[in-house]
């Protein structure tokens, strides 16, 4: 079974332009997540989302993020415009159909993009 | 508000050692999810164990095992016989039940000595 996708895995842009990541899930999971990992942090939750609908974005700078899963497969994250501080690893997650609270849900993550905003 | 506390930044272990890497939680739901991940160099999350906050018997996945200690909120990942290539981040997370998403810890850099 083909693992979560993501690409480019590294990118480097400049303060003020605008950057896009891919993902592609694990084939039939209807959950796919997106976090930001801060050096030498835990990854935070940025939004998540079930089939293509957004369940929690909550913690989304939406000024200058923006996200969407087309079709509820693959999805896209954009940075417009960047800033010095959105230098972070992202990273794309994807589990089957989200169950009741508390109850196992495995999550399966990609490789990450990692992002340096000069 | 959920968190998750790791207070060790960094350890160290001789090969084919055990050792411990704490985490503490703080909640107040009832039902929760505690989960710990393997983050190597390559980036990737790895899961490795799974604990039910109503489980009764700790959590074991070959030679990794949780150490849940309820009243504490403690929920500790124990590796037995550490292996080269043990060596990486390890992240506590949980998952609350009034939550849908995981809340991560900030991580124990693991390094495991020749």
């Amino acid at each position: 079974e083909a693992g979560v996708a993501q690409s480019p895995r590294y990118k480097i842009i400049e303060k003020r332009q605008s950057v896009a990541f891919w993902c592609n899930p694990i084939s039939g999971h209807a959950t796919l997540y997106w976090y930001q990992q801060i050096l030498g942090q835990g990854p935070k939750l940025l939004i998540q989302f079930q089939n293509n609908g957004v369940v929690d974005d909550s913690q989304l700078p939406k000024d200058r993020f923006s996200a969407e899963r087309l079709k509820g497969v693959d999805s896209t994250l954009k940075i417009q415009p960047a800033k010095l501080e959105d230098s972070a690893v992202y990273l794309c997650a994807s589990s089957p159909l989200a169950r009741p609270s508390g109850a196992y849900n495995e999550q399966f993550f990609g490789p990450g993009t990692r992002l340096t905003v000069l | 508000a959920q968190k998750i506390t790791q207070t060790q930044p960094g350890m160290f272990v001789q090969e084919k050692e055990a050792v411990t890497l704490d985490c503490t939680y703080d909640t107040s739901d009832q039902s929760y999810g505690l989960f710990w991940y393997k983050q190597p160099s390559s980036g990737e999350m790895i899961f490795l164990i799974y604990q039910g906050s109503y489980d009764e018997q700790n959590a074991t996945e070959g030679r990794y095992s949780l150490n849940f200690q309820k009243a504490r909120k403690s929920a500790n990942l124990v590796i037995s016989a550490s292996q080269l290539g043990d060596s990486a981040m390890y992240f506590c997370a949980m998952r609350p039940g009034s939550a849908r998403q995981l809340t991560f810890g900030s991580g124990t850099q693991l390094t495991v000595l020749p």
